[in-house]
């Protein structure tokens, strides 16, 4: 079975340039999140799909991040105008039925290795 | 926002010995989770463990979970050089929203 697919693996760019990370969750799964890992401040939620609909955007850094999904087997995080400070692993997960009570997993893409010059 | 705190940091120790890895979390939960994250890969559910559980096992991970002194720890018998990587342990937090909290982990390094 495909696990999470994200595209690409690694972003190397220049400050102001927009990014666009993409991510294909595990067919089926209606949950979708986006993270962001750093050696400073670990992984953390940026965001959080329920059946297509964003649910909690609150670790959206600032309004250079925006992320959608159109449909239930794709999404996108963008940043534009992209600064130094973003570069970090993104890592998109997918799970079946994520709730407050959820007992499923998340399944992790090998993630995007941004890095902005 | 971190909830889990793994301790120690990093753990470096021979295949075959046992490796016991803990976690402290900070408000109550609903369950419990450890995951596993092999360099330049990500990460990957090893076990679940509900507030009302006081042990689990799965294979050779086993973990308990004393929600007493809000703590779990990770326990890997007869490691491998396979089981280098870094470990996380996961809370949802059962008041608040929906974000899977993970601590910063702890890196294991198992030699031959």
């Amino acid at each position: 079975d495909a696990g999470v697919i994200q595209s690409p693996r690694h972003e190397v760019t220049e400050m102001g340039q927009e990014v666009t990370l993409r991510c294909k969750p595990i067919s089926g799964h209606n949950s979708l999140f986006w993270y962001r890992q750093t050696m400073m401040r670990g992984l953390e939620l940026l965001i959080y799909f329920n059946n297509n609909v964003p649910i909690d955007d609150s670790g959206m850094p600032e309004d250079r991040f925006s992320a959608k999904m159109p449909n239930a087997s794709f999404s996108t995080l963008k940043i534009q105008p992209s600064e130094p400070r973003d570069s970090a692993v993104y890592f998109c997960a997918s799970s079946l039925e994520w709730d407050r009570q959820s007992r499923q997993p998340q399944h992790f893409g090998d993630g995007t290795r941004l890095s902005i010059l | 926002s971190q909830q889990g705190e793994e301790d120690p940091q990093a753990l470096s120790i021979q295949e075959g010995e046992n490796a016991t890895m803990n976690c402290s979390y900070k408000t109550s939960i609903n369950n419990l989770q450890w995951y596993r994250q092999n360099s330049g890969r990500g990460l990957v559910h090893l076990i679940l463990i509900r507030s009302n559980e006081r042990e689990k096992h799965s294979g050779r991970l086993r973990v308990t979970l004393d929600t007493s002194k809000k703590s779990s720890s990770l326990l890997i018998t007869a490691s491998r050089a396979a089981d280098t990587a870094s470990y996380f342990c996961a809370t949802v937090d059962s008041n608040s929203g929906y974000a899977l909290n993970f601590g910063k982990g702890t890196s294991l390094l198992v030699t031959p």
